[in-house]
């Protein structure tokens, strides 16, 4: 398996600011990490794909200039939401891939007021 | 495009009873299946999963799923089930990126919500 940590587990912002959700493998180096957003009740959907030293591909109907996506390192990738509004509050959860296999974070709740 | 159906919203079995929950999918090419579970307020822990071979997969806590082409179902069993099974299970599916650098991204079902009873 592989090893995914999600920080932070929930944050609550005021409208209108920027929140960063960071996405680190620990024992494994990731090339590819992926973004999902997750409402309540419902099912995970797919946001994006972070590429290491490229720039993120985003599924249709997810804004990349709201949605910052940096994959610096081997072990990292973060999410920036900018200037997040409540629609914005959801759980979001990245994974990796080793192999075929995705292996998930453990999340991280917003909550924009 | 790609896409999951699990049928059951909810499914509510008494402890020690058999489980099955169905997963439907449709996929342009040969599927990479998945079962995950979720537990509330986690992230998702993968059950089992399919890429080729023998269709009957066994996965971690007594789960498994059997691949059936001809009927495009990846369903998950369990014998006997426990009330720490109680949780939303998601069945999800995926392929290889276009780009052939590795897997790409999960398209994954509603979920189905298992309640236990005692």
């Amino acid at each position: 398996g592989a090893v995914v940590s999600q920080h932070p587990s929930r944050v609550i912002c005021k409208s209108g600011t920027s929140v960063k959700i960071e996405c680190r493998s620990l024992d494994f180096q990731a090339t590819t990490m992926f973004w999902y957003r997750q409402f309540p009740k419902q099912s995970l959907m797919l946001m994006a794909t972070s590429n290491e030293g490229s720039k993120a591909t985003y599924e249709q109907g997810v804004e990349k200039d709201k949605f910052l996506i940096n994959h610096a390192s081997l072990t990292l990738s973060t999410l920036t939401v900018t200037s997040a509004h409540p629609e914005d509050s959801s759980f979001y959860i990245c994974s990796i891939t080793r192999g075929e296999t995705q292996y998930f974070g453990p999340g991280t709740r917003l909550l924009v007021l | 495009a790609q896409s999951v159906t699990q049928p059951d919203i909810h499914i509510t079995v008494s402890e020690g009873a058999s489980l099955e929950l169905r997963c439907n999918y449709s996929y342009g090419a040969t599927p990479y299946l998945f079962w995950y579970v979720q537990s509330p307020g986690q992230g998702l822990q993968l059950l089992l999963k399919y890429f080729s071979g023998d269709t009957l997969v066994q996965g971690i806590k007594g789960f498994e799923a059997e691949f059936k082409r001809s009927q495009s179902s990846f369903n998950l069993r369990k014998p006997s089930v426990h009330w720490s099974d109680a949780a939303e299970y998601f069945c999800a599916v995926g392929g290889v990126a276009e780009s052939g650098g590795g897997a790409d991204g999960l398209t994954f079902g509603k979920g189905t919500h298992l309640i236990i009873q005692p």
